[in-house]
């Protein structure tokens, strides 16, 4: 089983609408919670990170943590069709950086 | 400033040929890591290095083989391919491994055939 979880979607949304993406993982020495966006084709690249529990917010992007319930939350406002993309949620304890399935999200215009 | 380039970008093996996947990072980035991308089974690192002359299994490490003998290069090698092994390959690179933005190749396709 992986230690970190996530539904590979895909999920689809109008442009406009909020896009909620959820991961859950089991390992209690986590501390580093990432999520990277890789377009079709691309490496993953860096979006947000939040170290241990509580929200982040970068523009349109909310990143929350619940360390209690072990679930990781991105919050995509006012989505546009260039958020199109996978999105993967990342955890690293002490160098080792573990990915979820990733989320395929489509937002239509 | 080429960030972590990956060599080749594609490739196609027959069952049991060997080869070798080159990761160059010019970032002086301590810990690299090899991933495998598969559908619905997002990343999983392979192998991954803390620094020159290190490396450490990740989450499906046989079949493969790693070296870093220098800090800028990650080798990963496949002895003997298995269309098992069919998948896109990621490498990434940073700087301390705890909070640092982790930086990836634009991977390698490889069809074992």
């Amino acid at each position: 089983q992986k230690e970190v979880e996530q539904d590979p979607g895909p999920l689809s949304v109008p442009e406009g609408a909020i896009v909620s993406l959820n991961c859950t993982y089991s390992n209690s020495a986590f501390q580093y919670f990432m999520w990277y966006r890789q377009y079709s084709r691309k490496g993953p690249e860096l979006l947000m990170y939040t170290y241990s529990s509580g929200n982040k917010e970068d523009g349109r992007f909310t990143a929350q943590v619940d360390k209690s319930s072990k679930y990781i939350s991105l919050f995509i406002r006012d989505s546009q069709p260039s958020d199109s993309a996978t999105y993967l949620c990342a955890s690293d304890s002490w160098g080792k950086l573990q990915f979820g399935a990733g989320t395929q999200v489509v937002v239509t215009p | 400033n080429a960030g972590v380039t990956q060599t080749p970008k594609f490739r196609v093996l027959k069952t049991g040929q060997s080869m070798t996947l080159l990761c160059a990072q010019d970032m002086n980035h301590e810990y690299m890591y090899w991933y495998r991308q598969d559908p619905g089974m997002g990343l999983r690192l392979i192998h991954y290095s803390v620094g020159e002359g290190t490396t450490a299994k990740g989450e499906v490490p046989d079949g493969y083989n790693v070296s870093r003998l220098k800090k800028q290069n990650f080798l990963l090698g496949l002895e003997s391919a298995a269309p098992s092994q069919t998948s896109v390959y990621f490498c990434a690179s940073n700087l301390q491994g705890l909070n640092t933005e982790a930086f990836f190749g634009q991977g390698t396709r490889l069809t074992v055939v």
